[in-house]
């Protein structure tokens, strides 16, 4: 068990909702990035939070954002959902942003209806 | 661009046999790190191996190993001496650059590994 922990495990939704992911990081942890991961396909990194600041994002809308609070705990806010909102959403923790193993938890399955 | 290719979407091995699952990467930086990670179904992305692209020797965690090959950027898994408990998804992944900007890790779309008893 790597001590990063996702809630709620699982969600639906209905289309245009809007929905927040939480996720407390491994403890010393000062970073988190979000993953999402679409049924039989790899992660696709949203973004990542570093010291409570954004500092990269991937190939997502603005609809999908963020928070990092004192505690590095983190949230994943998505407004406005579409079907294709729907996957597992990971969340994953690490000391600085280098190449470092990230030490991901269990996810949240969201589904969009 | 960055990019992960894992071109064996599904394999079956026996107990107790060695298995490598292959990976290929293309990246123009050359400061990287590469990654194995295994998804068993309960969704949890386990780490398995690191292998920084400065890194003189293949790396090795245990019964894993990565062979590490920079110049036809590929990087396999190996995994010896297999186990019912090794049946799960696996992901290559990669990591480019070093500071505060270097951030995202891209996976590779993944290979199903199944240990036949």
């Amino acid at each position: 068990e790597t001590g990063v922990t996702q809630s709620p495990t699982h969600l639906i939704k209905t289309r245009g909702q809007q929905v927040t992911l939480r996720c407390s990081s491994q403890s010393g942890h000062n970073t988190v990035s979000w993953y999402q991961q679409a049924l039989g396909q790899g992660p696709q990194f949203i973004f990542q939070y570093y010291r409570e600041e954004e500092n990269g994002r991937g190939n997502f809308p603005p609809r999908f954002s963020g928070l990092q609070f004192p505690n590095y705990s983190s949230e994943l806010n998505v407004n406005a959902l579409e079907l294709d909102d729907s996957a597992l959403y990971l969340c994953a923790s690490s000391f600085g942003t280098g190449p470092e193993k990230l030490f991901f938890g269990s996810g949240t399955q969201l589904s969009v209806l | 661009a960055q990019k992960i290719t894992q071109t064996q979407p599904g394999m079956f091995v026996q107990e107790k046999e060695a298995v490598t699952l292959d990976c290929t990467y293309d990246t123009s930086d050359p400061s990287y790190g590469l990654f194995w990670y295994k998804q068993p179904s309960s969704g949890e992305m386990i780490f398995l191996i690191y292998q920084g692209s400065y890194d003189q020797q293949n790396a090795t965690e245990g019964r894993y190993s990565l062979n590490f090959q920079k110049a036809r950027k590929s990087a396999n898994l190996v995994i010896s001496a297999s186990q019912l408990g090794d049946s799960a998804m696996y992901f290559c992944a990669m990591r480019e650059g070093w500071g505060s900007s270097a951030s995202k890790i891209i996976f590779g779309s993944g290979t199903r590994l199944s240990i036949r008893p």
